[in-house]
């Protein structure tokens, strides 16, 4: 157990609908990432959040949003799926946004749009 | 800009030597290695930050040459655990983005 968790460990969904994926961070770290892995491809980054505030964006689409919440969990909002949204999502949490620290990852969420 | 991780995939026999090469073309503050199993989550091997601080809790060894901006996961006598995808991540010197730059991964695959 890494410490920051996951939910849910697998979704599988329509084309068209919306799904939230949630993360809790490990417990004192301030940072929250979200990641995109498709099948044995690299780490997409999406969106950085610390402390509630959004620090950073990647190449994360318009249908997609996050948030982090003030017990520092955040959520994942994917709206109008596309077969190609199918993929794991990771999350990732670390002490502050110094890039000084290592992250420590969630087990992830497979998400199958069918 | 995306380092380049060298090489993109090496075969060894348990208890031989690897190098896993990371480059970037920019002045770099940080430079993080993951291992990644087949689906599983990425897991934290060591942080390299420039001045030559390090941080990691596995007993692997790595290098950062500021003067090339590359960085050099080594991985002695290694096991049949060592397997798996490895990572670098890189953050910029005075880069206000937020966010590691990832390498393509390194495979990494060890035979009995």
């Amino acid at each position: 157990d890494s410490g920051v968790t996951q939910t849910p460990k697998h979704l599988i969904t329509a084309t068209g609908q919306r799904v939230t994926l949630r993360c809790s961070p490990r417990s004192g770290d301030l940072s929250v990432y979200w990641y995109q892995q498709s099948l044995d491809q690299g780490l997409q980054f999406l969106i950085h959040y610390y402390n509630g505030e959004e620090r950073a964006k990647g190449n994360i689409l318009e249908r997609f949003s996050a948030q982090q919440f003030p017990d520092l969990h955040s959520e994942l909002n994917l709206s109008s799926l596309e077969l190609g949204d199918s993929a794991l999502y990771f999350c990732a949490s670390s002490v502050d946004s110094s890039m000084s620290y290592g992250y420590t990852f969630g087990s992830g969420t497979r998400l199958t749009v069918v | 800009q995306q380092p380049v991780q060298s090489p993109q995939a090496v075969i060894l026999r348990e208890g031989e030597d690897a190098v896993i090469n990371c480059s970037s073309s920019k002045a770099l503050y940080s430079v993080h290695w993951y291992r990644q199993k087949h689906g599983e989550a990425p897991v934290f091997l060591m942080i390299l930050l420039k001045g030559g601080e390090q941080k990691g809790h596995e007993k692997i060894s790595a290098s950062f040459n500021e003067k090339k901006q590359q960085s050099s996961l080594y991985l002695t006598a290694s096991q049949l655990s060592y397997s798996g995808t490895y990572f670098c991540g890189t953050h910029g010197m005075g880069d206000s983005n937020y966010q590691l730059i990832w390498g393509a991964g390194t495979k990494l695959i060890i035979k009995p």
